[in-house]
């Protein structure tokens, strides 16, 4: 069964508005931690945002917010006032606690293109 | 401070080659995974090493063999390879294994291309 999942093979969002990128994942574990990574056409991995399982409040960096949501197994990646550099891969990825050996695990991941 | 660096950065070879990548991590960095990133898709984890010792194995057949050497470097190894082998490889490091060891930082990857 898949552990990560996104939904959104491609999204699109008009330049300066707020788009959201779907995420639901799946643990037996208590303690995991969940990130989201960008990914240009460049192929770099870029680390974009981190929330820990037990953290009560949602994680934010910049014009990045994770919208997690523990009951629905859901962490939602939200950019705020979208800039054309935004184009590109997005994945949800999860470390899995003891039991998963803590290892990192991606979603499939979500293109987004940013329209001028 | 030198980021993940990974050798080669491009190669080609043909079916039934054998290939070996190689990874240094980040200076202080004990942990070293492996992903396979197949064009279009999401990494694919195929090993987790923590201190020179296999913590971690994906779905892989036999012919993808790793290790980790005292000094926290990796190598990723391919043998017989397949046209389905052609992929991206990325080498993701971290301080350390658990939860709350922050995020992994990755290399720019080693594009294999397989004839």
């Amino acid at each position: 069964a898949q552990k990560i999942t996104q939904t959104q093979p491609g999204m699109f969002v008009q330049e300066k508005e707020a788009v959201t990128l779907d995420c639901t994942y799946d643990t037996s574990d208590q303690s995991y931690g969940l990130f989201w990574y960008k990914q240009p056409s460049s192929g770099e991995m870029i680390f974009l945002i981190y929330q820990g399982s037990y953290d009560e409040q949602n994680a934010t960096e910049g014009r990045y917010s994770l919208n997690f949501q523990k009951a629905r197994k859901s962490a939602n990646l939200v950019i705020s006032a979208s800039q054309l550099g935004d184009s590109a891969m997005y994945f949800c990825a999860m470390r899995e606690g003891r039991a998963g050996g803590f290892k990192t695990i991606f979603g499939a991941g979500t293109r987004l293109f940013v329209k001028a | 401070d030198a980021g993940v660096t990974q050798s080669p950065t491009h190669l080609i070879k043909t079916r039934g080659q054998h290939v070996t990548l190689r990874c240094s991590p980040i200076s202080g960095h004990k942990s070293v995974s492996w992903y396979q990133q197949v064009l279009g898709q999401g990494p694919q984890f195929i090993f987790q090493y923590y201190e020179k010792e296999e913590r971690g194995r994906g779905n892989f057949p036999d012919r993808f063999s790793a290790r980790q050497f005292p000094n926290y470097s990796s190598e990723l190894n391919v043998n017989a390879l397949l046209l389905g082998d052609s992929a991206l490889y990325l080498c993701a490091s971290s301080p350390g294994l658990g939860v709350g060891t922050g995020e992994l930082f990755f290399g720019e990857g080693s594009r294999l291309t397989v004839l």
